[in-house]
């Protein structure tokens, strides 16, 4: 059972553009939705988290945007920029119960074309 | 500072042998998180550590897989009669508790022939 769905695989966009990435959840335990950015040959590094008491979090160009009803949650890239090319992962975890152990997502691949 | 590291890089092996994996964590780090990933696919958790004890090991795939962390720092996740199948990058993160960032490792690639 996959319990984070993510889309889509693949995403091109231009520079300047908005990125949206967009993750979907089954368990309601989940109380911890974080966004991790990963280039090839390195490990996943944590960009953006949130929790589900708020509906947005903004860092930078970076928003999360969260759903609780509908257990959605989304990321946007504002004003992309060629750096910003690489693999995000969304994913979820029970972080005050379980040992917040992460469940990811499949993955989208960002490419910001110049 | 030194973030969490893991050796080898690369590991390539025949089918059948044991390997092990090391993942050195963030000095002061309590816990400690094996991952595997598999290729053009997200992370997935394999095993938890909490200081010395395995807290969670409802990921391991089966009983050919087994991780010790002996002192409460570095870890090592041991893989016998290896499969094909294992292939795979094995990421390790330590985070400073349970509440904390997780920090990852670069990961080890495994390829078994």
């Amino acid at each position: 059972q996959q319990q984070v769905k993510q889309s889509p695989q693949s995403l091109i966009v231009q520079k300047g553009g908005i990125s949206i990435i967009n993750c979907a959840y089954e368990n309601t335990a989940f109380d911890y939705f974080p966004w991790y950015q990963q280039f090839p040959g390195k490990g996943p590094a944590l960009l953006i988290a949130i929790r589900p008491d708020v509906s947005e979090k903004k860092e930078g160009r970076f928003t999360i945007s969260f759903n609780k009803s509908a257990k959605q949650f989304s990321l946007h890239i504002m004003d992309s920029q060629p750096g910003d090319s690489a693999t995000y992962f969304c994913a979820a975890s029970m972080i005050n119960n379980a040992g917040n152990m992460l469940t990811f997502g499949g993955g989208t691949r960002l490419m910001v074309k110049p | 500072g030194a973030g969490v590291s893991q050796t080898p890089s690369n590991k390539v092996t025949e089918k059948g042998k044991y390997v092990e994996l090391r993942c050195d964590p963030i000095s002061g780090h309590t816990a400690l998180y094996w991952y595997r990933q598999s290729l053009g696919q997200g992370p997935e958790f394999l095993i938890y550590f909490q200081g010395t004890g395995a807290a969670d090991d409802s990921g391991l795939p089966n009983d050919r897989f087994f991780a010790v962390r002996p002192e409460g720092s570095v870890s090592t996740l041991k893989i016998q009669r290896t499969e094909r199948g294992d292939s795979a990058v094995y990421l390790c993160a330590s985070s400073l508790g349970i509440n904390n960032e997780q920090f990852f490792g670069p990961g080890t690639r495994l390829t078994v022939l």
